[in-house]
């Protein structure tokens, strides 16, 4: 079965400082995408990325990237020098290709960034 | 990417009415489309699957005579809350998927009172 663990519930950093979102999936297909989605209060998703399952090189985008490891099941996100507009809840979700594409979403990482 | 409408994106209601919330695709046709359910600080809840054409697929747990869905054609997909209750005040997400690509509408907030 398809599953994604966020184990953080909820993280505070200052301003400026660099933070990591943990993302961790189970699947039993071995092709797949995984997403991740930031949502602010207004509830809208917002989509920062998607990466195939074959595609295991890191991405950056600005302050943003991504690091896949296929070995550990992980996808976690890192901001770079965070910025108070970071603050939203972030979602990590994973979709199986063979399944209808749905997407099954993590519990999510409530972010605060205190000026 | 394709952009995805939910009408109403707001609405409040008495409860034992029906609500009615539209998702619609002006860019893009959709064979599936999902529905989610996301309650006040949690995940988004995959509610059912519904493919044009055929009756939709719902989750364990969610009961398909009180949240119809009718998939009405590749670029709409409407979700009926049925005499709606207090428990059922949630925000609701459509999904609209084809050929691997994948667009989230905005979002319907219901409150039932």
């Amino acid at each position: 079965a398809q599953k994604v663990t966020q184990a953080q519930t909820e993280i505070s950093v200052v301003e400026k400082e660099d933070v990591t979102l943990d993302c961790v999936y189970e699947t039993r297909d071995t092709t797949y995408y995984l997403f991740w989605y930031k949502q602010p209060p207004s509830g809208e998703l917002v989509f920062l990325i998607r990466r195939n399952s074959f595609d295991e090189q890191n991405e950056i985008s600005g302050r943003y990237s991504w690091n896949f490891q296929k070995s550990t099941s992980s996808f976690n996100f890192t901001i770079t020098a965070s910025q108070v507009v970071d603050s939203a809840v972030y979602f990590c979700a994973l979709s199986e290709l063979n399944r209808d594409d749905k997407i099954i979403f993590g519990k999510g990482t409530r972010l605060h960034i205190l000026p | 990417g394709a952009v995805v409408s939910q009408h109403p994106s707001r609405v409040i209601c008495k409860s034992g009415t029906s609500v009615k919330i539209e998702c619609r695709s002006l860019d893009f046709q959709a064979t599936t489309m999902f529905w989610y359910r996301q309650f006040p600080k949690k995940s988004l809840m995959l509610m059912a699957t519904s493919n044009e054409g055929s009756k939709a697929t719902y989750e364990q747990g969610v009961e398909k005579d009180k949240f119809l869905i009718n998939h009405a054609s590749l670029t709409l997909s409407t979700l009926t809350v049925t005499s709606a209750h207090p428990e059922d005040s949630s925000f609701y997400i459509c999904l609209m998927a084809e050929g691997g690509e994948q667009f989230f509408g905005p979002g319907t907030r219901l409150t039932v009172l």
